[in-house]
């Protein structure tokens, strides 16, 4: 199984420029998640989505978008590139039917500059 | 109340040594702990979790100490090794809604041979 796939795995971007992070789960997941990992800062959540159509904000939000149409991608739009969005990205997902807390799997990142 | 924090910031350890990782948290709400290593270009992955009703969990070399009355809860890495060398995060998270991971800032542990 190929898991959690994020591209590009690398991108400069100017700013003002707008680009598609993508990613993509094969696990039949429900559960899917974009955090941002900045230097000494943890991971912070930009959105999450419970399912296809569903979506709602976390921590971060300025400055994204996100779509859900199927439940395999989540694609994490930035319109107008700015240098505070440089950054590692991460994806993420996750099946939570159970009782127990499952694990979210992670990609591998996208490593995102603006200048 | 939705901080995790997270110390120390970094660690250095000799092969063989014990690798202790300190977490806190505020939100009494959070039903899920789970410590997360990360190798450098990669995503985080899943080492050990732990859930509220249970003060210890052990796999193998690795050791989650879970204090509810404090809101505190630990790594513990035994007889570590130079391939342990990595981010660690904590983490916690409550499955509703949506199961949402609130990280700890991360430590960076070296362990030298």
């Amino acid at each position: 199984n190929a898991g959690v796939t994020q591209t590009p795995k690398f991108r400069i971007l100017k700013i003002g420029q707008s680009m598609t992070l993508q990613c993509t789960q094969d696990m039949n997941h429900n559960y899917m998640y974009w955090y941002r990992q900045d230097p000494g800062m943890g991971l912070k959540l930009i959105y999450y989505s419970v399912g296809a159509g569903i979506t709602d904000k976390g921590e971060v939000p300025n400055g994204y978008n996100v779509s859900r149409s199927t439940t395999e991608d989540f694609p994490l739009r930035l319109e107008l590139a700015a240098p505070s969005q440089t950054s590692v990205y991460f994806c993420a997902s996750t099946d939570i039917q159970v009782i127990n807390n499952q694990p979210q799997h992670f990609g591998d990142g996208t490593r995102l500059s603006i200048l | 109340q939705q901080q995790v924090k997270q110390s120390p910031q970094s660690l250095i350890v000799q092969k063989g040594g014990i690798s202790i990782i300190n977490c806190a948290y505020e939100n009494t709400a959070f039903d899920y702990f789970p410590w997360y290593q990360q190798f450098p270009g990669k995503g985080p992955a899943l080492l050990i979790a732990i859930r509220p009703d249970v003060s210890e969990k052990k796999e193998g070399r690795f050791t989650i100490s879970f204090n509810k009355s404090a809101k505190q809860f630990s790594l513990h890495i035994m007889d570590s090794q130079p391939g342990d060398s990595a981010t660690y995060f904590c983490a916690a998270s409550m499955k509703v809604p949506g199961g949402k991971l609130i990280f700890g800032q991360g430590t960076e542990l070296s362990v030298k041979p």
